[in-house]
């Protein structure tokens, strides 16, 4: 199973901080996605990194994936209060981790 | 634009009872997907079809059928309802290549079996 573990499961910061979320996974994988899910909603795509990149920004969002150790970031710069759901990653696609949840207060 | 449509939103149902949730995409997508997301547990894979014609199990299959009905519609059907399988369901649907592309998700179904 590709199954992505990410770490912390909650995170609280203030507006304006930055969040950082990692994920670990298994076996090799041609891809790593993100997703943010909001309460009481269906899961939004945020970013997807192959496995030959390093690194992927959108946005406020930068993504780094190191398929030596197995490991993926996600990184949330100046943090806003709409910022606050669940983040998840999935490990070639098809597998969810538990997820952290982000509260970002104001 | 609707995206994924899912079909109820909430549903109480008894044990034994049967019961067909409903998915539809309007982005003419390939491939389809049904999760379920329990608490502390994040998504599982129930089923999934990569194209219209072929459905292949997925994690946690057990107790559950599909049926992808033409290219939009992809239904998860219940034969007889334990209170194990009471959770949020999830529908998604992607472009070609099944674990390659983004997928796009419904907002679900809340389902309670007592």
């Amino acid at each position: 199973s590709q199954q992505g573990e990410e770490d912390p499961q909650a995170l609280s910061i203030q507006e304006g901080e930055n969040a950082t979320m990692n994920c670990s996974y298994k076996t090799s994988i041609n891809n790593l996605q993100w997703y943010r899910q909001n309460s009481g909603r269906g899961l939004v795509h945020l970013i997807l990194i192959r496995s030959n990149e390093r690194e992927k920004h959108s946005g406020r969002l930068r993504v780094t994936l190191d398929t030596s150790k197995k490991s993926s970031s996600l990184l949330i710069t100046a943090s806003r209060a709409a910022d606050t759901a669940s983040y998840f990653c999935a490990p070639s696609g098809l597998v969810f981790g538990a997820g952290t949840i982000l509260r970002v207060k104001s | 634009n609707a995206g994924v449509t899912q079909t109820p939103k909430f549903q109480v149902l008894k044990t034994g009872q049967s019961m067909t949730l409903q998915c539809a995409q309007d982005m003419n997508h390939n491939s389809m997907y049904w999760y379920r997301q329990d608490p502390g547990m994040g998504l599982r894979l129930i089923y999934y079809s990569a194209s219209e014609g072929t459905t292949d199990k997925g994690e946690v299959p057990n107790g559950y059928n599909v049926s992808r009905l033409n290219k939009r519609e992809f239904s998860l059907r219940l034969e007889s309802a334990a209170p194990s399988q009471t959770s949020v369901y999830f529908c998604a649907s992607s472009d070609f290549g099944v674990s390659n592309q983004p997928q796009h998700f419904g907002d679900g179904t809340r389902l309670s079996i007592l």
